[in-house]
């Protein structure tokens, strides 16, 4: 069974501040999805990560997959708090589709002015 | 252009009732999925459409939830004898031609009250 950690769960950052949230799996898969879910909101893609050594950057937001480690990263650079929101990593489980997206249990970030 | 569109957006019902979810995907996407997203176990996969294959139904929770996708575009995700464990925001999404690169689209969401 595909596992998906998230950590933090929660993060309390200042705005200006750099910060990175994690995203373990348990099995291979080499494409991974970054999600964003503002709070009574549906979830807003962010990244699709499809290789090993994919790295995606948006505004102040990168993502990164390493599928050797079964890790993915996703950095905040000088937070600002239009960043507040819970961010949500997914993964593929092995031999699926793109649908059955396992996710994890989302960070939630507070970017406090 | 319209994104994923569901309804009702909230829905409270008393236990032992059945209730009707629709979900209007995104003109043109063949893929359908539906989610559950609840305090407890986060964001889980229910059921998937792809064209006129048959669904992959291999994560409804019991017997009592179904789902239907009727002429390749509207869903509807029923729950029958609702429990209420099945309380939970209810989002679908959907994406062009459920490829493994694609990005999910996702709906506003449901959000079921069981009372």
């Amino acid at each position: 069974e595909l596992k998906v950690e998230q950590n933090p769960l929660f993060l309390s950052m200042q705005e200006g501040k750099n910060y990175t949230i994690y995203c373990n799996y348990s099995t291979t898969s080499d494409r991974l999805y970054w999600y964003r879910q503002d709070p009574g909101k549906s979830l807003e893609s962010l990244f699709v990560l499809l290789s090993n050594g994919a790295v995606k950057q948006e505004g102040r937001l990168m993502a990164s997959l390493d599928t050797k480690a079964r890790l993915s990263t996703l950095h905040i650079t000088a937070a600002v708090h239009d960043l507040s929101a819970t961010y949500f990593c997914a993964v593929d489980p092995p031999g699926a589709g793109s649908y059955q997206l396992t996710f994890g249990k989302g960070t939630k970030l507070s970017v406090i002015p | 252009g319209a994104g994923v569109s569901q309804s009702p957006s909230n829905k409270v019902t008393e236990k032992g009732k059945d209730v009707e979810l629709r979900c209007d995907p995104i003109s043109g996407h063949t893929a359908l999925y539906w989610y559950r997203q609840s305090l407890g176990q986060g964001l889980e996969f229910l059921i998937y459409f792809q064209g006129n294959s048959a669904p992959d139904k291999s994560g409804l929770p019991s017997d009592r939830f179904s789902a239907e996708r009727t002429g390749g575009s509207v869903s509807t995700l029923t729950i029958q004898r609702t429990q209420q464990e099945d309380s939970a925001v209810y989002l679908c999404a959907s994406s062009l031609d459920g490829a493994e690169w694609e990005t999910q689209y996702f709906g506003p969401g449901t959000r079921l009250l069981v009372l």
